[in-house]
């Protein structure tokens, strides 16, 4: 399984709204993958923001979403904060193989 | 509140065996459909899925590591534990365990990480 690929860096200024890209879901011949997001601080463990595609769990701002396209699945944050500067990495699930793959991590700077 | 913590030294030798421990609390690992895996990272780099055991102690383990890891459970003290044989310096990183309760196998919460290093 190879692992997905993401942009190393995103940046954005307060308030603009940003998308960082996760590819390579359905690499492996398009079986039913499940997609997830995390945000992860310095000296912290992963939050979960996403998963499912699209779906946030309870407590988790609405100014993030999830998209999938062909391939591709999305992370989008909206009306940019400051305390937005983190870590964001993707996964992928297979319920087939049981195998959890994660994306290389996107640090976003908030200028 | 549902929290794990992670266990284990934070200093072994190359090629000795590691044994790291998530205790849990705030739910069952008994309960139909409830998940617990293993996650690592090293320092500045991704994470790494490691191994999963399930209500029904299914256990999976990542392609790339399975002939060296082990995950085990103990459902009376609310504990997970993974064994990691034949350590080497590239298996230093921060260990976490995580709850995955949903068939979606996203991991709902995370403890906060145990760094382990190997050196000599």
């Amino acid at each position: 399984q190879s692992a997905l690929s993401q942009p190393a860096s995103v940046s954005g200024s307060p308030g603009q709204s940003i998308t960082i890209s996760c590819t390579g879901i359905n690499s492996d011949g398009g079986r039913y993958k499940s997609v997830s997001w995390y945000q992860q601080r310095p000296g912290k463990a992963p939050k979960l923001l996403i998963y499912d595609v699209n779906y946030r769990p309870s407590g988790v701002s609405d100014r993030f979403s999830g998209s999938e396209s062909v391939n591709t699945a999305s992370l989008t944050i909206s009306g940019l904060q400051t305390e937005d500067e983190a870590e964001y990495f993707c996964s992928s699930y297979s319920i087939t193989d049981t195998l959890v793959i994660f994306g290389g991590g996107t640090t976003l700077t908030v200028l | 509140q549902v929290t794990l913590k992670e266990s284990g030294p934070a200093l072994v030798k190359p090629t000795q065996t590691l044994t790291l421990t998530c205790t849990f609390s705030g739910f069952s690992l008994t309960t139909s459909g409830m998940r617990v895996s293993w996650i690592r990272q090293p320092p500045g780099k991704a994470l790494e899925w490691l191994a999963r055991i399930d209500w029904d102690d299914d256990k999976f383990y990542s392609p790339s590591l399975q002939t060296r890891l082990t995950v085990s459970r103990d459902t009376s003290k609310n504990q997970v534990v993974l064994t990691m044989t034949n350590v080497d310096p590239v298996d230093t990183a921060i260990y976490y365990c995580a709850r995955m309760p949903w068939t979606s196998g996203a991991f709902d919460l995370w403890g906060p990480g145990t760094l382990v290093t190997v050196s000599s």
